[in-house]
């Protein structure tokens, strides 16, 4: 009973390294969305998917790529990191129920630092 | 567009005190309204929940009442614990097809034995 994956759990990145961090879930959920997580500002959404060959960018998109080729995969590309990038990333997923998706499950999260 | 505020921490409490942290929304229509609990070190893990106006939503001694009237939906417990020591997040759902969770900030909470 894995839920949400995420590899690695830390990662030191030299500014304008490329690198991917991975998210699988084994819940059938239609829904998955990454997150960064900063002091003082909360859980931002970066992208979201609701289905395999569906994304779309959240509140703080650039910088980051996704694709969604599975419905159980989610990763998330850095194409040229910058020291802004430092944060911890939480990958979620959900089903979609009619009203919207709640009650997400969350992996454990990366702890990205890029120097 | 949607928004949650949330009462700023870090919040101190002596094992056993009373505990309410405050959260405030705004949003379109009918939002579900979430509190989620983060422990050291791992990631979010969901609390409690309500969907509708008037919902109370309980978990573990916790608990928080919908009220649209006031577009608020605080948290509180009679009597916590030193495992209770946490980051606590409010966040919110549009109920018009939209599943995109939005946060507060979140507030630490220590409780001191």
């Amino acid at each position: 009973n894995a839920g949400v994956t995420q590899t690695p759990k830390f990662q030191v990145l030299k500014t304008g390294q490329s690198m991917t961090l991975q998210c699988a879930q084994d819940m059938n959920h239609e829904y998955m969305s990454w997150y960064r997580q900063d002091p003082g500002m909360g859980l931002r959404l970066i992208h979201y998917s609701v289905g395999a060959g569906i994304t779309d960018q959240g509140e703080v998109p650039n910088g980051y790529n996704v694709s969604r080729s599975t419905t159980e995969d989610f990763p998330l590309r850095l194409l040229s990191a910058a020291p802004s990038q430092t944060s911890v990333y939480f990958c979620a997923s959900s089903y979609i129920r009619t009203g919207g998706a709640y009650g997400y499950t969350f992996g454990s999260g990366t702890r990205l630092t890029v120097v | 567009g949607n928004s949650v505020t949330q009462m700023e921490g870090p919040v101190t409490l002596s094992e056993e005190a009373f505990l309410t942290i405050n959260c405030t929304y705004t949003a379109t229509g009918y939002p579900s309204l979430f509190w989620y609990v983060q422990y050291p070190g791992e990631g979010l893990q969901l609390l409690l929940k309500a969907t509708k106006a008037d919902d109370k939503g309980s978990n573990k001694g916790f608990e928080a009442t919908y009220r649209k009237e006031t577009t608020s939906f605080h948290l509180e417990k009679g009597s916590v614990q030193v495992s209770d020591s946490a980051v606590y997040f409010c966040a919110l759902s549009s109920n018009f097809g939209n599943e995109k969770l939005t946060f507060g900030t979140g507030t630490r909470l220590t409780i001191i034995p």
